[in-house]
């Protein structure tokens, strides 16, 4: 594997709260991304993130905040998260070439 | 704005068939083309594609690239149970810019 870790795995929260999903990796790589993945849309990216500091919108970013303050944490906020949010959310990292190595995901329902 | 459209959207086929699957995009500036195979977790790499007319193989698994006419095919021979996942298909352009994904064609075999 090439060191990637979201956490929780699973996490049930109401509508209105705020959460707050983890990637981390070991392996030092400067490009992460945090995707979306829903039946019939394929997975959409929400942020994407350049190094320390730099990060960038995607296609799905509205309701989305990211953060990342050192190389190895990427973290993706659902401000008050709704029912349209619920998903299953991927953390991928770039190997280079424009090859991604994903996190196992985390399954998210917004009750 | 950046496409990429894979079709078939689902398939069934009995183990032993062969299959076709097809990627096509419009996509300012390729760099090059990748293909994922996505089973419960995590999508995995299969391919990267950079140059037209080059197979790439592995196993019962190739693919190849039509710069000119802005598509990809992915064949798996001799399906197995195994080989039932979701395919994803995705386009780099330069720059870092991240991939651009398809919907997904999703592969069921069965017995």
């Amino acid at each position: 594997d090439a060191g990637i870790t979201q956490s929780p795995r699973h996490k049930v929260t109401e509508t209105g709260t705020p959460v707050t999903l983890r990637c981390h990796q070991t392996e030092n790589h400067r490009y992460m991304y945090w995707y979306r993945q829903d039946p019939g849309h394929g997975l959409r990216l929400i942020h994407y993130s350049y190094g320390v500091k730099d990060t960038d919108k995607g296609e799905v970013s509205d309701g989305y905040s990211v953060s990342r303050s050192k190389t190895e944490d990427f973290l993706l906020t659902l401000e008050s998260a709704t029912s349209s949010q619920t998903s299953v959310y991927f953390c991928a990292i770039s190997m280079g070439g424009g090859k991604l190595f994903f996190g196992s995901g985390t399954q998210l329902s917004v009750l | 704005e950046d496409k990429v459209v894979q079709s078939p959207l689902s398939l069934v086929v009995h183990e032993g068939d062969t299959v076709t699957l097809n990627c096509s995009y419009e996509v300012t500036n390729f760099r090059s083309l990748l293909w994922y195979k996505q089973e419960k977790k995590a999508p995995t790499f299969l391919f990267m594609l950079t140059s037209s007319g080059i197979e790439k193989k592995s196993g019962r698994l190739s693919s190849i690239l039509d710069k000119k006419e802005l598509f990809s095919i992915l064949n798996i021979t001799a399906t197995q149970t195994g080989d039932s996942a979701v395919y994803l298909c995705a386009v780099e352009a330069p720059g870092n810019t991240p991939l651009v994904f398809g919907k997904g064609t999703r592969l069921s075999v069965i017995a």
